[in-house]
């Protein structure tokens, strides 16, 4: 079983609200992370947890707040955001296996901001 | 900073050819992995196949393969008796060692036609 399950899926929001986004596996994965792709555009990377602690963080505005509350859940808070972060947010899992690790991938939370 | 570069925006092939997607890379690291991901209009990233940059023998995967030529930086996806379901955004991607975050290439859309 390789699930990544993100939710919502779909996600509509004022540039007043405050919203969190969801991801959870339980594949025992050590590993999570945040990507934003924009429309027909590749993924890039936001943030990496690592062991439950952020490991990575890409220059991302601070309207964007991750959180790891345990090794299966992942959440990403969004709080007063501009309609330019309208996008689809991946969420991955990765454990490290033969020395590589390998990302699985969640279907993703279309958000629009209005 | 590593770089992906894929030069194929997009392709279109009849049902059961031979296709090939290219993908050049650019890194001083000396350990790392590269990626072939299929995202189709489901958005889900799907992995297709992965290299080790230590690995000299080429991957394979059922009907998809790869050439990987490190001297060149080159790691060309290709994909035997294409069917329609292949029918996706196809993104190479690389990533140093650890829990380190994906670097994406801009994607190839590819169309099977049948």
């Amino acid at each position: 079983d390789t699930e990544v399950t993100q939710t919502p899926k779909h996600l509509v929001m004022g540039m007043t609200n405050k919203k969190s986004l969801k991801c959870e596996q339980h594949m025992g994965h050590r590993a999570m992370y945040w990507y934003k792709q924009k429309a027909k555009k590749p993924p890039e990377l936001m943030f990496v947890y690592s062991y439950e602690k952020l490991s990575i963080n890409e220059s991302v505005p601070s309207r964007f707040s991750p959180e790891c509350p345990n090794s299966s859940l992942l959440n990403l808070h969004l709080h007063a955001l501009q309609p330019e972060d309208s996008a689809l947010y991946l969420c991955a899992s990765s454990q490290e296996t033969g020395g590589i690790n390998i990302q699985y991938f969640g279907a993703g939370t279309r958000l629009s901001v209005l | 900073a590593q770089t992906v570069t894929q030069s194929q925006p997009e392709m279109s092939v009849q049902e059961a050819e031979t296709v090939t997607l290219s993908c050049t890379y650019d890194t001083s690291e000396s350990n790392y992995y590269l990626f072939w991901y299929k995202q189709p209009p489901s958005r889900q990233m799907i992995l297709v196949i992965r290299q080790e940059a230590y690995k000299q023998q080429n991957a394979t995967e059922n009907r998809f393969s790869v050439n990987f030529q490190k001297a060149a930086k080159s790691f060309s996806l290709k994909i035997s008796d294409s069917q329609l379901g292949d029918t996706a955004m196809y993104f190479c991607a690389f990533m140093t060692g650890g829990a380190d975050g994906l670097t994406f290439g801009k994607g190839t859309h590819l169309i099977i036609q049948p």
